[in-house]
């Protein structure tokens, strides 16, 4: 079965400092990896994802995220946080040997907090 | 485009009432998705239809039934609603060929 880890329910960063949102996955054949965001009220919006390629995904408002096949990590970093960067961040994976469109495992998600 | 809409966004029911949840999307995508947010537990699927015509169960799909109306509208039912429904209810949508999802807006639901 498909899963996925977000080992840190918070993190927390000064602005400017470079920023790490950790993930871990399981899954059986090669995953497709996501990465969302959520605003305080708002729906999820996707900031990138890894279908295969090259292992760093750069991705919207900055983020980039490694894909570490051997570590099972799809860590997300952006070089310099911003406060607007605070946020819950979800991780997600599709194992893609399931036939079908079958959804994505979403992770408990990570809250950043940024301050100035 | 408006992408995907959800209404209500606030909703208070008495425990034992019913009600839907409506769901639409104009980006023409084949699969929808409802999920529910709860604090500590991330997103848990509730229900999902991979294709119009089509809907498949979830992790947490008891107390809930789905509509697949047409290919743009994907409703939620709750026919007899508990306070551990009580949650925050998200409605996505997917291409075919493609697995990145995009979401509502949500809609509160709070169970007494």
């Amino acid at each position: 079965a498909q899963s996925v880890a977000q080992p840190e329910d918070q993190v927390n960063v000064a602005e400017g400092n470079p920023l790490t949102v950790k993930c871990t996955y399981s899954v059986s054949g090669n995953p497709y990896l996501f990465w969302y965001v959520q605003y305080p009220n708002r729906g999820l919006q996707f900031l990138l994802k890894y279908i295969t390629g090259d292992n760093l995904v750069k991705g919207s408002y900055g983020f980039e995220a490694e894909f570490n096949k051997s570590q099972t990590s799809f860590h997300l970093k952006k070089p310099s946080a911003l406060v607007s960067d605070s946020a819950l961040y979800f991780c997600a994976v599709r194992d893609p040997l399931h036939s079908g469109n079958t959804p994505l495992v979403f992770g408990k998600g990570t809250r950043l907090s940024v301050i100035a | 485009n408006a992408g995907v809409t959800q209404t209500p966004k606030f909703q208070v029911l008495k425990t034992g009432q019913s009600m839907t949840l409506q769901c639409a999307q104009d980006m023409n995508h084949n699969s929808m998705y409802w999920y529910r947010q709860d604090p500590g537990m991330g997103l848990r699927l509730i229900y999902y239809s991979a294709s119009e015509g089509t809907t498949d169960k979830g992790e947490v799909p008891n107390g809930y039934n789905v509509s697949r109306l047409n290919k743009r509208e994907f409703s939620l039912r709750l026919e007899s609603a508990a306070p551990s429904q009580t949650s925050v209810y998200f409605c996505a949508s997917s291409r075919l060929d493609s697995y990145e999802q995009y979401f509502g807006p949500g809609t509160r639901l709070t169970v007494t």
